[in-house]
Order: structure tokens, then C-alpha cells, then sequence
């Protein structure tokens, strides 16, 4: 199976600018869940999609959000972008069956806001 | 009081020498993954565990589901195995979140 794919695998932006990150989970895979990592931080969970809706929403202000397609691609946008939001920006893929436990990592995007 | 909790933060060692961390949890999961993540890079899955224990190359996984615990061990140590390396469990009530722990920073020396 191809793996997950994250574009792109790294980024600069400005303050003040926005972003878009795509996550391409593996084939058959319709799941897709968002994690930040700042730098001495843990990987903390931003949201879940599934579907094409949003099923869980992790403590992080508006200017994050995401969606996903029918395809089951996902894009996480983040707004008005602030210095804090450089960071590895990881998406998991998964299936959505609890008898059927396999999941995959991206290798993750990494966001330098300047 | 966190999910995970991963043992030791930090970890040295020379060349060679046989490394064990450690990773405990404390909700209902489904599976547990360990991932690698160099300095400045991405994230590489190593494994995927639900039951018992798994063996790549020199490193080996294992997890105790009723201990809520597992390791990873690193045989035969060597610089390029230093990263950090990170616990992470799909919870079995909410089955597509995952919750990590912090890290453990690996460094191996020559």
C-alpha cells in the first residue's frame, strides 16, 4: 500500500498570512485525525474527519480548521497566522472499524511562520 | 495527569549497549504505535502493536495489555538510532484519536 502523504513536507510563511496542508490517507482508509507539535511540546490532537465531517475537535482556537473530501483527502487550513503556529503539523489515517485496528503517520509537515 | 507517559525523557548511551524505553498508559486502546522522529525531520512509524511483541532489524516492541505498558528496545545501539522516539495509543472508545507521549531523546554515542 502506498502510505500516507503529507504535502507539503515543509513551509515558510508570515505573520498575518494563511495556510493550507494536505493529508492523503491510505486507500480504503476513511479517517483522517490532525495533531500539532511545537517545538518542546507533545503532539497534541487538533481534529477528526470522517466522511467528510468533522467528528472530534481537539482545544484550539478557530483560525485552525479543516476539512475533508470525498476522496477522503483532508486539508487543514490555519488563518491569520502567529508566530506560535511553527510547528510539525502531523495526520494519521485510519480505519474506522474498532476490529480492525491498523492506522498510519504521515511524515508530517513541517510550518515555520516568520 | 497525562494518557501516556513515556520513561526516560532523556537517554545516553555508548555504542552498542542495549536500550529500553519505557511507556505506560492509563485508557483502553485499541492498538499502540512507537514512532521515530529525527532531529529537524518527520515522523517514521517503527510499530504497530495490539498484542505481544513485534521485531524489526534490532529494535524489538513488546506490550503487556493488562499492565497497560509497553517497551521498545534497541539491541546492539547505534549513533544513528539517536532521535527522539514517541508512544502513541488509539484509545479503544475513541478509536481514530490519538493521545502520545512526550518523548524520549535518545543519544548514542560513538
Amino acid at each position: 500500500k502506498a502510505g500516507v502523504t503529507q504535502t507539503p513536507r515543509y513551509l515558510i510563511k508570515t505573520r498575518g498570512q494563511q495556510v493550507t496542508l494536505s493529508c492523503s490517507p491510505i486507500s480504503g482508509h476513511r479517517s483522517v485525525s490532525w495533531y500539532q507539535q511545537t517545538p518542546g511540546q507533545g503532539l497534541q490532537f487538533l481534529f477528526e474527519y470522517f466522511s467528510e465531517t468533522q467528528r472530534n475537535k481537539g482545544n484550539f482556537p478557530g483560525r485552525f480548521s479543516g476539512r475533508q473530501f470525498s476522496n477522503s483527502r483532508s486539508e487543514m487550513n490555519v488563518s491569520t497566522l502567529e508566530l506560535g503556529d511553527s510547528a510539525l503539523y502531523l495526520c494519521a489515517s485510519s480505519s474506522d472499524s474498532p476490529m480492525n485496528t491498523e492506522a498510519f503517520f504521515g511524515q508530517g509537515t513541517r510550518l515555520t511562520v516568520v | 495527569k497525562n494518557e501516556v507517559e513515556q520513561s526516560p525523557q532523556n537517554l545516553t548511551a555508548q555504542e552498542g549497549e542495549f536500550i529500553t524505553i519505557n511507556c505506560s498508559y492509563s485508557v483502553g486502546i485499541s492498538a499502540l504505535h512507537w514512532l521515530q522522529q529525527h532531529p529537524g525531520g518527520g515522523i517514521v512509524s517503527l510499530f504497530m502493536l495490539s498484542s505481544g511483541k513485534k521485531k524489526h532489524g534490532r529494535l524489538i516492541a513488546t506490550i503487556n495489555i493488562q499492565e497497560k505498558h509497553s517497551s521498545l528496545h534497541i539491541t546492539a545501539s547505534h549513533p544513528r538510532d539517536s532521535a527522539v522516539y514517541i508512544c502513541a495509543v488509539r484509545a479503544r472508545y475513541n478509536f481514530n484519536k490519538f493521545y502520545f507521549g512526550s518523548g524520549t531523546k535518545l543519544n548514542v554515542k560513538p
